[in-house]
């Protein structure tokens, strides 16, 4: 079975100021990790993922994130937020092996307020 | 965000009412999804369809019943719904093949309100 968790339902940070959201994960091999971003009344808008290769993952709007597979750990992080990054975040994984088909498992989000 | 459409995007019902969702995907993509997002809820898997065969049917209610007549279309037919059943619903499609990987595509989703 594949699990994902974001443990913070909500960051705040300052424009201007680092932000990262946390997201960890679990699957029984090795993972395909993605991060989505979702606006008011919109649906999930892509980002980022990590397949394979270097561990630092660049993406849309300035965002990155790091693999870490001792920590199972696949977090995004944005060196200077602005306000409208301000949205719901979303980490999602697959299992890479066949079984898992191409079932995504997403966590529960975490709401990200950036304050001018 | 003109990759995969959704129609309507509001829908207010009642209980005993038969309406259908509608996507479509324009990226040439062969699998699409179904998801529900309520509130305070994770996103949850509905249905897959990979090549117009359903793969994969995550215990959803028969209240619920998909079709995907072609690669670029996918339908979700509502009858007898409950206000339980008020989320949004989000169609995604993907590439999928050898290599795994694959982005899913997200709609903008269709905010239901069952009365």
């Amino acid at each position: 079975a594949q699990s994902v968790a974001q443990p913070e339902d909500q960051v705040n940070v300052a424009e201007g100021n680092p932000l990262t959201v946390k997201c960890t994960y679990s699957v029984s091999g090795n993972p395909y990790l993605f991060w989505y971003v979702q606006y008011p009344n919109r649906g999930l808008q892509f980002l980022l993922k990590y397949i394979t290769g270097d561990n630092l993952v660049k993406g849309s709007y300035g965002f990155e994130a790091e693999f870490n597979k001792s920590q199972t750990s696949f977090h995004l992080k944005k060196p200077s937020a602005l306000v409208s990054d301000s949205a719901l975040y979303f980490c999602a994984v697959r299992d890479i092996s066949k079984a898992a088909g191409n079932k995504l498992t997403f966590g529960g989000g975490t709401r990200v307020l950036v304050k001018p | 965000e003109t990759g995969v459409t959704q129609t309507p995007r509001h829908l207010v019902m009642g209980m005993t009412n038969k309406k259908s969702l509608k996507c479509e995907q324009h990226l040439g993509h062969n699998a699409m999804y179904w998801y529900k997002q309520s509130a305070k809820k994770p996103l949850e898997l509905m249905f897959v369809y990979s090549l117009e065969e359903r793969v994969e049917n995550n215990s959803v209610p028969s209240r619920f019943s998909p079709e995907c007549p072609n690669s670029s279309h996918l339908f979700l037919h509502l009858h007898t719904l409950q206000p339980e059943d008020s989320a949004l619903y989000l169609c995604a499609s993907s590439q999928n093949g050898r290599g795994g990987g694959q982005t899913q595509y997200f709609g903008p989703g269709t905010r239901l309100l069952v009365l």
